[in-house]
């Protein structure tokens, strides 16, 4: 257990609102990440964060935005939704200040947008 | 884009057996990593192999990495119905600070009680 909690596990919106998922861990973990899972897909990556303040966009970024402006919080926001940004959204991160690569996930959140 | 991807989708096998995964993957990599996902649960890091190693050894489960064929797998010895989940491999081509993995879609495997 990573100390990692996504919130809200589940959500249902409409077209066109704004969304935002918290992501929080408890350990200091300096790199945090943000995936999508579709059936058919997999896991594909949207955005992570290497530090406060420091993110960078993944293979599907294109819709969302993140913000980390502390250690304990990754936020995944959706301006405007689609309906093609129906998953199931997963935090990860990897131990520790360093890079390993090895990720823990969180429990998932899973969004509906009507 | 997907850089590994499984074989089979899916599979089905009787308690007691072992069972067999493949992946492969397209460009040179840091390293391979195998997931286990139960279902509704998130990920769960399984075995890690480095690209200079060839087989790794984690309880029941056995990895060997071919980077000549560009492949691994992962053999479960010994199943149990609680191994019934969702296996994906994930691979990783930069060491260090920008780290990223790429998954597959993953395999689903049912052992049958």
């Amino acid at each position: 257990d990573a100390g990692i909690t996504q919130s809200p596990r589940h959500k249902v919106t409409e077209t066109g609102t704004p969304v935002t998922l918290r992501c929080h861990q408890t350990e200091n973990h300096r790199y945090m990440y943000w995936y999508r899972q579709d059936p058919g897909h997999g896991l594909r990556l949207i955005h992570y964060s290497y530090g406060v303040k420091d993110t960078d966009k993944g293979e599907v970024s294109d819709g969302y935005s993140v913000s980390r402006s502390k250690t304990e919080d990754f936020l995944l926001t959706l301006e405007s939704a689609t309906s093609s940004q129906t998953s199931v959204y997963f935090c990860a991160i990897t131990p520790g200040l360093v890079n390993t690569g090895e990720l823990f996930f969180g429990e998932g959140s899973r969004l509906t947008v009507l | 884009s997907q850089q590994g991807e499984e074989d089979p989708q899916a599979l089905s096998i009787q308690e007691g057996e072992n069972a067999t995964m493949n992946c492969s993957y397209k460009t040179s990599i840091n390293n391979l990593q195998w997931y286990r996902q139960n279902s509704g649960r998130g990920l769960v890091h399984l075995i890690l192999i480095r690209s200079n190693e060839r087989e790794k050894h984690s309880g029941r489960l056995r990895v060997t990495l071919d980077t000549s064929k560009k492949s691994s797998s992962l053999l479960i010895t010994a199943s149990r119905a609680a191994d019934t989940a969702s296996y994906f491999c994930a691979t990783d081509a930069i060491a260090g600070a920008n780290s990223k993995l790429t998954f597959g879609k993953g395999i689903t495997l049912s052992v049958r009680p």
